[in-house]
């Protein structure tokens, strides 16, 4: 049972340059999340899903797209990125809604843009 | 003003310590509380929830204070594995608010 599984792990990317960070979940869960973890701040939502098909911004969501074509599969996008995105990107999956149920959060993509 | 504070630490304290730390929150309307841990380059993963009549898990106590807005987490006999960030974390409304963390450094 893997869990959550993100992909890359690493990445350091150009300013204006794109790329796409992959979440894969195995337990079936409907609701996922892209979070970033910057030094001195807790973790900051980007875009969350309530099941397939669906999105919604959370708190940051400038500069990256998300889709979620399949229920087990998360995708985060960045189109053009800018060094204030230098983060480290955290993808989580829930059974319930807002804590009802834990969080099971992937390894981490650490993202450096220079 | 952040929804959720905590101090950023470090708390540096021998094996067999007793260590213990607090977390605030700011919308006194907040629904339920947990403690994520965070271990140094690795993901959060769930330490407990927080009760409103407190609860304990082994060696980890944690504490709700609805009148002064703020959870704490104890940790008794620190061991070693004890060592990483620990992560406030307050539900309002199904969205989750997260603290930077608290570290807590077990030294032998």
């Amino acid at each position: 049972n893997a869990g959550v599984t993100q992909t890359p792990k690493f990445r350091v990317l150009k300013t204006g340059q794109s790329m796409t960070l992959l979440c894969a979940q195995d337990m079936n869960h409907e609701y996922m999340y892209w979070y970033r973890q910057d030094p001195g701040m807790g973790l900051r939502l980007i875009h969350y899903s309530v099941g397939e098909g669906t999105t919604a911004k959370g708190e940051v969501p400038d500069g990256y797209n998300v889709s979620r074509l399949k229920k087990q599969n998360f995708l985060l996008g960045l189109e053009s990125a800018a060094p204030s995105q230098t983060s480290v990107y955290f993808c989580a999956s829930s059974r319930e809604a807002g804590g009802g149920s834990p969080l099971h959060f992937g390894n981490g993509t650490r993202l450096t843009v220079t | 003003r952040k929804e959720v504070e905590q101090d950023p630490g470090p708390f540096n304290v021998p094996e067999g310590a007793t260590v213990a730390f607090n977390c605030t929150y700011s919308n006194s309307a907040s629904q339920s509380f947990f403690w994520y841990r965070q271990d140094c380059r690795k993901e959060p993963k769930l330490l407990m929830s927080v009760y409103s009549s407190g609860n304990e898990d082994g060696r980890f106590t944690a504490q709700l204070n609805r009148a002064s807005q703020y959870i704490s987490l104890l940790i008794r006999d620190s061991k070693l594995s004890d060592s990483a960030t620990y992560l406030c974390v307050v539900n309002y409304d199904y969205k989750l608010s997260f603290g930077a963390g608290t570290t807590v450094t077990v030294r032998a």
